[in-house]
């Protein structure tokens, strides 16, 4: 079966400083991962996903993500925090045609950040 | 990226009365909508697969006499809360796919309050 681990239920950074978001999953494929924020009272916006390809992903807002196969991680990273990023944060994983298919998500991390 | 719209974005209702809540797909034809509920600090849990023109599949646990999900057309997708209590009261969100680039977008949610 799958599943998506965050280990971090709350992460509390400076502003400035750097940002590593914990995500662990099993999947019995070649998993299609994704990271969504999202701020009270929103809907999820995605940040980035991985199909394939070079394992440093890029996404919006400055973020980007590392899959790592051996360690069955995809770490969020930011090196720069801005207090806008405050939100809650949600890794998931899909199979290949995602759009049509259910995806698995984690439980989200929230992230506070302090002046 | 595609844009699904719900409506309302949030409502309140007394205790026995029913709730419809819709999806929209506004610049694609979604062949497949994702019904999730999400409480207060917690993940997005799936309630229900609807595929256009076919009953929903409703995930374990989730009571389909209670939620009912119409998909009656390639845009539209509607969750009608029947007989609402207030532990019903929560966030819902939709999402719909697949999109031109095989993807799915989620809706911005709708906000139920059950009094």
């Amino acid at each position: 079966a799958q599943s998506v681990t965050q280990p971090d239920i709350h992460i509390t950074v400076s502003e400035g400083a750097s940002l590593e978001l914990r995500c662990n999953y099993s999947y019995g494929a070649t998993p299609y991962l994704f990271w969504y924020v999202q701020s009270p009272g929103q809907g999820l916006q995605l940040l980035l996903k991985y199909f394939s390809g070079d394992t440093l992903v890029q996404g919006i807002k400055g973020f980007e993500a590392e899959f790592k196969r051996s360690q069955s991680s995809f770490n969020l990273r930011k090196p720069s925090v801005h207090w806008s990023d405050a939100a809650e944060y949600f890794c998931a994983v899909g199979p290949p045609n995602f759009g049509n298919e259910k995806l698995t998500f984690g439980t989200g991390t929230r992230l506070t950040i302090i002046p | 990226g595609a844009v699904v719209s719900q409506h309302p974005s949030w409502v309140i209702c007394k205790s026995g009365t029913s709730v419809k809540i819709e999806c929209r797909s506004l610049d694609f034809q979604a062949t497949t909508m994702f019904w999730y509920r999400q409480f207060p600090k917690q993940s997005l849990m799936l309630m229900a697969t609807s595929n256009e023109g076919s009953k929903a599949t409703y995930e374990q646990g989730v009571e389909k006499d209670k939620f009912l999900i119409n998909h009656a057309s390639l845009t539209l997708s509607t969750l009608t809360v029947t007989s609402a209590h207030p532990e019903d009261s929560s966030f819902y969100i939709c999402s719909a796919g697949p999109s031109q680039n095989n993807e799915q977008f989620f809706g911005p949610g709708t906000r139920l309050t059950v009094l």
